[in-house]
């Protein structure tokens, strides 16, 4: 799976969005970028992922570049429960035999 | 839709015993389970995969006589501390896909605190 590039930490306000950055260069034609996060002392929670169009669900949006070398996580409203770590993940479509392999991830505060 | 449900949450045993976690899918069937380890301010670590009918395959470091995983159904994995020591007090997780072949995503369980004194 590729590597993935996020910063360590940000803040974003309350009610604001929040844009979380992941850099994923060395990404393959066939690999979907994942995004989960993890609430403190939660397991993962599985927010959205798509392979190169834009993606929108009730969580967040997914914004991917043209040319697939990056992405950027979109929480449009921002509240204090979205704090928590957030993880961008890249793997290959069918890889259902192998787990997720989690970086470091963004510590997303977001300050009332 | 896609719940993993992980039993018990929190658990406190002496050094020596064992504990077994359970992890189920409740509204579907995964063929394939995931444990993972997460020590304080760290990410999570792979530990092992849990194949339905056939026996774990366990990720590098990782002792399988001492973290024993059972893969009984199609809804239910159990992982097994045994012997456990302070130094495996960690949180412990699991995760399951619906599909092998899609793109589908892993699911969590909400973890297992251990405190092993």
């Amino acid at each position: 799976d590729a590597k993935t590039t996020q910063p360590p930490s940000m803040d974003c306000a309350e009610g604001r969005a929040a844009n979380l950055p992941c850099n994923h260069s060395t990404i393959s034609g066939n690999e979907y970028v994942y995004w989960y996060r993890q609430i403190h002392s939660q397991g993962p929670q599985y927010i959205i992922h798509g392979l190169k169009n834009n993606e929108t669900n009730e969580m967040a949006s997914l914004i991917i570049t043209e040319d697939r070398k990056s992405s950027t996580l979109i929480l449009p409203h921002a509240t204090l429960r979205d704090t928590a770590v957030y993880y961008c993940i890249v793997r290959v479509a069918g890889g259902g035999a192998d787990g997720l392999t989690f970086g470091k991830g963004t510590h997303l505060i977001i300050q009332p | 839709g896609a719940v993993v449900s992980q039993h018990p949450s929190r658990v406190i045993c002496k050094s020596g015993t064992s504990v077994k976690i359970e992890c189920r899918s409740l509204d579907f069937q995964a063929t394939t389970m995931f444990w993972y380890r997460q020590f304080p301010k760290k990410s999570l670590m792979l530990m092992a995969t849990s194949n339905e009918g056939s026996k774990a395959t366990y990720e590098q470091g990782v002792e399988k006589d001492k973290f024993l995983i059972n893969h009984a159904s199609l809804t239910l994995s159990t992982l097994t501390v045994t012997s456990a020591h302070p130094e495996d007090s960690s949180f412990y997780i699991c995760s399951a896909r619906a599909d092998r072949v899609g793109n589908s995503p892993l699911h969590f369980g909400n973890g297992t605190r251990l405190t092993v004194t």
